[in-house]
């Protein structure tokens, strides 16, 4: 059974700092990693999405890596902001293409002092 | 609207009462899905809709009933729950499922539903 775990649960930066959240998965045998991004009492956004057979995918200040052998994937933050204060979830799709099938992490909760 | 919609936005009912979550999507997407966020716990998939027939039930209470008429809208019927169904109910919807390039599509998040029961 694929599980996914997020390390660490909580974290708070300053303004500025650049860091890392972690996840990992038990199954390799993924078809695609997603990260989102939660913001209080709302829905998900999706930041990034990387594909079983990419590395990684970039979006402005946004990197997520993908190791799927080592059942990795972390998401760097650049230069962080007290907008980035949310909590960021990490999912895989598993195995088959057809299947909408989301494996969730619990989640990294972020924030940003100015 | 744009996006996923979802009303009510907060609902608070007695275990006997019955009520309905509602979703609906403006993206043109051919699959709808329902989640459950859990305070501390995962979120975990409870049904997915592809071209309104239903795909995947991750082994939901029946007291959960989904109802998908169209590939716009998405129900969920609650009926005799319990407080541990207390919870945040998403819906998402995405490209439809086992087209090319369709299961490669994000999926896109409503605001959820905050539902707690007495």
């Amino acid at each position: 059974k694929q599980e996914v775990t997020q390390i660490p649960a909580a974290l708070s930066v300053p303004e500025g700092e650049n860091l890392v959240l972690n996840c990992s998965f038990t199954d390799s045998a993924i078809y695609n990693l997603q990260w989102f991004r939660q913001d209080p009492g709302k829905g998900l956004t999706s930041l990034l999405l990387i594909q079983s057979s990419q590395r990684e995918q970039t979006s402005g200040r946004l990197n997520a890596s993908l190791d799927k052998s080592s059942g990795r994937s972390t998401l760097y933050i650049a230069a962080s902001q007290p907008g980035d204060s949310a909590t960021y979830l990490c999912a895989v799709k598993e195995g088959s293409s057809n299947t909408g099938k989301l494996i969730f992490g619990q989640g990294t909760t972020l924030q940003v002092k100015p | 609207e744009t996006g996923v919609t979802q009303t009510p936005r907060h609902l608070v009912m007695g275990m006997t009462n019955k009520k309905s979550l509602k979703c609906e999507q403006h993206l043109g997407h051919n699959a709808m899905y329902w989640y459950k966020q859990s305070a501390k716990k995962p979120l975990e998939l409870m049904f997915v809709y592809n071209f309104k027939e239903q795909t995947e039930n991750n082994s939901v209470p029946s007291r959960f009933s989904p109802e998908c008429p169209n590939s716009s809208h998405l129900f969920l019927h609650l009926h005799t729950l319990q407080p541990e169904d207390s919870a945040l109910y998403l819906c998402a919807s995405s490209q439809a499922l086992g087209v090319i390039g369709g299961s490669k599509e994000t999926q896109y998040f409503g605001p959820g539903t905050r539902l707690l029961v007495l």
